[in-house]
This record gives C-alpha cells, structure tokens and sequence, in this order.
C-alpha cells in the first residue's frame, strides 16, 4: 500500500524559501508515476503546484512557475518541494500526491492516493 | 485555463437521500478528464471518480459519476452518514494546468 508523508518546517519568514520533503513508503518512485504537489489554503480550495516524474521531468503551475522547484531523490524514495519569496498568501496545508498522468506534456492527470498534508505558516 | 465552477455551494440533505452535485468547466473538457474527491475536516481529498464515470478502488458503488464536455454530476444515490463532506471536481484534460473547482460542502439537514 503506497503511502506518503509530508515533513518540513511549520513557519516560514515571509520573503524566505519554503521547503517541504514527500517521503513515499510501499513503492518505488523509479518505477512509474508522477508525483505531484498541491496546497490549500485554510478554508478554501485545492491548487496544483506542480509534479515530477522520477527522470526529473517538472511541470509547473504557470501561475507559480517562477518561484518553485520540485526535485526526486530516487536513493531516498523521496521528492520536495521549494517555493521561494514567500508571503502569507503561500500559507497554506501542503499536500503531496501520486499522479497519474493522462497528458504527458503538461503533466495532467488525477492524483491517488494523498498525503496527509503539512500545514505551513507564513509570518515574522 | 479551464475555470470549473460547482454547485451548490452546499447542499443540506438527510441520510439516505440522493445527492447530485454539479461541476461544469468554462470550455470543453478533452476526454472527460474530469475527476471528483471527497475531503472531510482534518482530512486530505480521497478519490472517488476518475475519467468523469470511473470509479476508484474501494469507492463503493453508492457513488457515480457522468458527464461529458462543460457538464458532469457526482450522485451518490443513498447518503450516509460517513458522506458529509466537501467534494471537489478536477480536471486533468486541458493545459497548461489540472485545475479544481471550488468545492461543495454536502452536510447534514
């Protein structure tokens, strides 16, 4: 049974880097899959980050392209996720996701199962 | 980018009615990519409905999907009481980007 687990610091100083790490248990991300990061904001709704596939392959949201990197460490079984200048319209629970694709080229597909999320704050 | 909008905001029914919740995207959605999740509080999303009428593993057979092109429905014929909850649609057919809906809380009359 494939899970995933969130981990990363709970505070953020706005204009600083957030950095998150997705630890994936009962399958290896080499084998197949992208995976996926998506944020919802408290009490509102759901927003794709971006995703990966275990070559390294990215596919960002435009709307946050500028500002984020996700990266795969196969060695680890693990992915993160790094969103810099922040502020406190990034905070936000984090949640990370297996995704199957069905567009390649944008990296579109629906996201099964999900971690249980990581709540981060922005503020001084 | 393909805005989807759903309705109701929220919908207040009794155990063991039929809920029918709409999702409809602002263009066509290619291939009817359209998925549906269920969130409850403190939750993450779980999967219920993929490729708009396909269910996911476990998801039992109260819930369906259907839909094609701007319109598709969630039904879960007979709630229970464990279905309260948000419900999101996503679409994955269309870039640059899969993109959600803005949600409907289903809860209790």
């Amino acid at each position: 049974q494939v899970q995933l687990q969130e981990s990363g610091p709970g505070l953020v100083k706005p204009s600083e880097t957030l950095s998150l790490t997705c630890a994936v248990s009962g399958y290896s991300i080499s084998s197949g899959y992208y995976w996926g990061w998506i944020r919802q904001p408290p009490g509102k709704g759901l927003e794709w980050i971006g995703s990966i596939y275990h070559s390294g392959s990215t596919y960002y949201n435009p709307s946050l392209k500028s500002r984020v990197t996700i990266s795969v460490d196969t060695s680890k079984n693990q992915f993160s996720l790094k969103l810099s200048s922040v502020t406190a319209a990034d905070t936000a629970v984090y949640y990370c996701a297996r995704s199957v694709i069905v567009v390649v080229v944008a990296a579109l597909g629906w996201f099964d199962p999900w971690g249980q999320g990581t709540l981060v704050t922005v503020s001084s | 980018e393909i805005v989807l909008t759903q309705s109701p905001g929220t919908l207040s029914l009794s155990p063991g009615e039929r809920a029918t919740l709409s999702c409809r995207a602002s263009q066509s959605v290619s291939s009817s990519y359209l998925a549906w999740y269920q969130q409850k509080p403190g939750q993450a999303p779980r999967l219920l409905i993929y490729g708009a009428s396909s269910r996911a593993t476990g998801i039992p057979d109260r819930f369906s999907g259907s839909g094609s092109g701007t319109d598709f429905t969630l039904t879960i014929s007979r709630l229970e009481p464990e279905d309260f909850a948000v419900y999101y649609c996503q679409q994955y057919g269309s870039s640059p980007q899969n993109t959600f809906g803005q949600g409907t809380k289903l809860e209790i009359k």
